[in-house]
């Protein structure tokens, strides 16, 4: 069965410019959350969907980052003016209901802002 | 606020060996814990959480309320147990956000 898949694997964008990432959650999981993971850190939380909502995006760090689910499907995080502190590895999860269920991740995008 | 503290960085030990890896927590409330293993070239995936109570690939974990710790042993390691390992925390029956420790590198040696 499929996984969570995130899109692309690896982008490389240069500074100010403007990125999306795509994840691809398991079919029928209504939760979805999106993490960052800066080297030699653990994954950091940026928000959470339940279903085409965001619940919480307590983790986003400033305006220049935004997240959609606009189908309570896949979603998009979109991230503005880059900067070289962006860069990251960007890990998506889904869950089954997102209350006590297993998060189960994908391999994430690899984002190179020089 | 919550916080999951892993003190070391890296353990390296012999195959056979007993492992413990070590993990402390702070949160106000009542918390799930739970442990995340990554391996080389693959996916963070879900090793063990306190409410299951399992042993998972010979690994356990005890939720120690008293001592906010949630470590986590293997008596006999083996190499295929070289992995980054991530301890974690999510409020009960919130939405189930993770915070994640920094992570600790097993290494075992033949």
């Amino acid at each position: 069965g499929a996984g969570v898949s995130q899109t692309p694997s690896n982008k490389v964008t240069e500074k100010g410019k403007y990125v999306e990432l795509r994840c691809d959650p398991i079919s029928g999981h209504t939760a979805l959350y999106w993490y960052r993971q800066s080297l030699g850190q653990g994954p950091e939380f940026l928000i959470y969907f339940q279903g085409t909502g965001a619940a919480d995006d307590s983790g986003l760090p400033n305006d220049r980052f935004f997240a959609v689910r606009p189908e309570g499907s896949v979603s998009t995080l979109k991230i503005q003016r880059t900067e070289r502190g962006d860069s990251a590895v960007y890990l998506c999860a889904s869950s089954l209901t997102g209350q006590g269920t297993e998060a189960f991740f994908g391999q994430g995008t690899r984002l190179t802002v020089v | 606020a919550q916080r999951v503290t892993q003190p070391e960085k890296l353990l390296s030990v012999f195959k056979g060996a007993p492992v413990e890896l070590k993990c402390n927590y702070s949160y106000s409330g009542s918390p799930e814990l739970f442990w995340y293993v990554q391996y080389s070239r693959q996916r963070l995936q879900l090793l063990l959480r306190h409410i299951s109570r399992e042993s998972i690939k010979g690994f356990t974990a005890d939720l120690n309320k008293g001592e906010t710790s949630f470590h986590l042993k293997k008596p006999f390691a083996q190499e295929e147990d070289s992995a980054m390992y991530y301890c974690a925390l999510s409020p009960t029956g919130a939405n189930s956000k993770l915070t994640f420790g920094k992570g600790i590198t097993l290494s075992v040696r033949p």
